[in-house]
């Protein structure tokens, strides 16, 4: 399969605030997510971003698909970005996504 | 607009008990997923169907059984439970980019 590794592990930041977060892959994809696990467990996606840059408010995201890292940026914090964030990698052919193990995000007011 | 459906939120079983997961998806998509979630582990991949009448295993199968039932359900069952299945567990569906995950369910084994 292919090894997803998301740094860091833990992050707690100051409301306002801003922060990177890192997704590296050990092969070639062609689908790459971002998801937000809020407190109560439910997961959102944010960005399918196999390539380039995408800006949602204060969310954005790279990916470098030919180093095989995604970076995912916030900016002005708030204490509602709290939560982990996951990475996701697939590749074609092939059903299976492939999950790193998150980023826990702590925003204190 | 539903998404994913998945049922029983909590459960609590003993040891060597059975049960099902169910999981329902109303968009119509043709693959559909189980994971399972372990702290500080991500999400796992227990199984998959990329279409109705075909399932197949993933990273971590052992002591799990599943059921394409049609386009719509995919449900998980535990036939002998044990504690080391004490975890969270996410059914989910894809078509084409993006997968859309249900609730969760969290079951405890004792």
């Amino acid at each position: 399969g292919i090894q997803v590794e998301q740094s860091p592990p833990d992050l707690i930041l100051q409301e306002g605030a801003n922060s990177t977060l890192r997704c590296n892959f050990s092969d070639s994809v062609n689908n790459l997510q971002w998801f937000h696990q809020n407190p109560w467990g439910q997961l959102i996606n944010l960005f399918y971003i196999p390539s380039g840059t995408k800006q949602n408010g204060r969310l954005s995201a790279t990916t470098v698909a030919t180093e095989r890292y995604s970076l995912l940026y916030i900016s002005s914090s708030q204490t509602t970005d709290s939560g982990v964030y996951f990475c996701a990698v697939k590749r074609s052919p092939g059903n299976q996504f492939y999950f790193g193990t998150g980023t826990s995000l702590t925003v204190i007011p | 607009n539903a998404g994913v459906t998945q049922t029983p939120k909590f459960q609590v079983l003993k040891t060597g008990q059975s049960m099902t997961l169910q999981c329902a998806q109303d968009m119509n998509h043709n693959s559909m997923y189980w994971y399972r979630q372990d702290p500080g582990m991500g999400l796992r991949l227990i199984y998959y169907s990329a279409s109705e009448g075909t399932t197949d295993k993933g990273e971590v199968p052992n002591g799990y059984n599943v059921s394409r039932l049609n386009k719509r359900e995919f449900s998980l069952r535990l036939e002998s439970a044990a504690p080391s299945q004490t975890s969270v567990y996410f059914c989910a569906s894809s078509e084409g980019y993006t997968i859309y995950f249900g609730e969760g369910s969290w079951l405890t084994v004792v």
